[in-house]
């Protein structure tokens, strides 16, 4: 079956615009994630869902960032006013949210956002 | 400060040898270890885990040992082949924290046919 998209691959914006990332989670996986992988670093944990609601938002950096999933199924993250530190490919998961650690998570190939 | 460190950046390792990656956490809260795989260009990939009530899992070519009292777990993959050359990145996770992973810096690994 089709796994986790995620739109658009390659994003490139000026400092100070709002940007979104849309993520296509695996069909019927209740649970959704977004990461932040910086360059040669590993991905960082911004954001959980279970459902339409966000279970654990301990890591957004700012206020500047906020990510929905309204219908329980596609989340959009939203991030304004970018800065050049936002650069970084952003990474969606998604689970079978049985709500175990043994839950596993399968990635999407990540959308890379490049601020001017 | 780093909850779980790779230390190795890089690994070479001929084909049909054994490679050996290896990763340290300090948080004693974590119970479940996992192995991720990545290609460039490409979400990472779900490997093999271990969960904190074992010493060792094998899944075919690789395995992964926990040594609890040192904080250090390590995967073993043999034989090494070229399509093994990928990002690896080690991650932990706790039911106390959710589901959510963290993630190591990653080692890459190089097959020399």
């Amino acid at each position: 079956g089709a796994g986790v998209s995620q739109t658009p691959s390659n994003k490139v914006t000026e400092k100070g615009k709002y940007v979104e990332l849309r993520c296509d989670p695996i069909s019927g996986h209740t649970a959704l994630y977004w990461y932040r992988q910086s360059l040669g670093q590993g991905p960082e944990f911004l954001i959980y869902f279970q459902g339409t609601g966000a279970a654990d938002d301990s890591g957004l950096p700012n206020d500047r960032f906020f990510a929905v999933r309204p219908e329980g199924s596609v989340s959009t993250l939203k991030i304004q006013r970018t800065e050049r530190g936002d650069s970084a490919v952003y990474l969606c998961a998604s689970s079978k949210g049985t709500g175990g650690v043994t839950d596993t998570q399968y990635f999407g190939p990540g959308t890379r956002l490049t601020v001017l | 400060d780093q909850q779980v460190k790779q230390n190795s950046p890089s690994l070479s390792v001929q084909e049909g040898r054994i490679s050996i990656l290896n990763c340290d956490y300090t948080n004693s809260m974590f119970d479940y270890f996992l192995w991720y795989k990545k290609y460039p260009a490409e979400g990472p990939t779900f490997l093999i885990s271990i969960s904190s009530i074992k010493d060792k899992n094998e899944d075919g070519r690789f395995t992964v040992f926990l040594n609890k009292s040192a904080k250090h777990l390590s995967l073993h993959i043999v034989p090494s082949q070229p399509g093994d050359s990928a990002v690896y990145f080690c991650a932990a996770s706790s039911k106390a924290a959710g589901n959510k992973l963290t993630f190591g810096g990653g080692t890459r690994v190089l097959v020399k046919p």
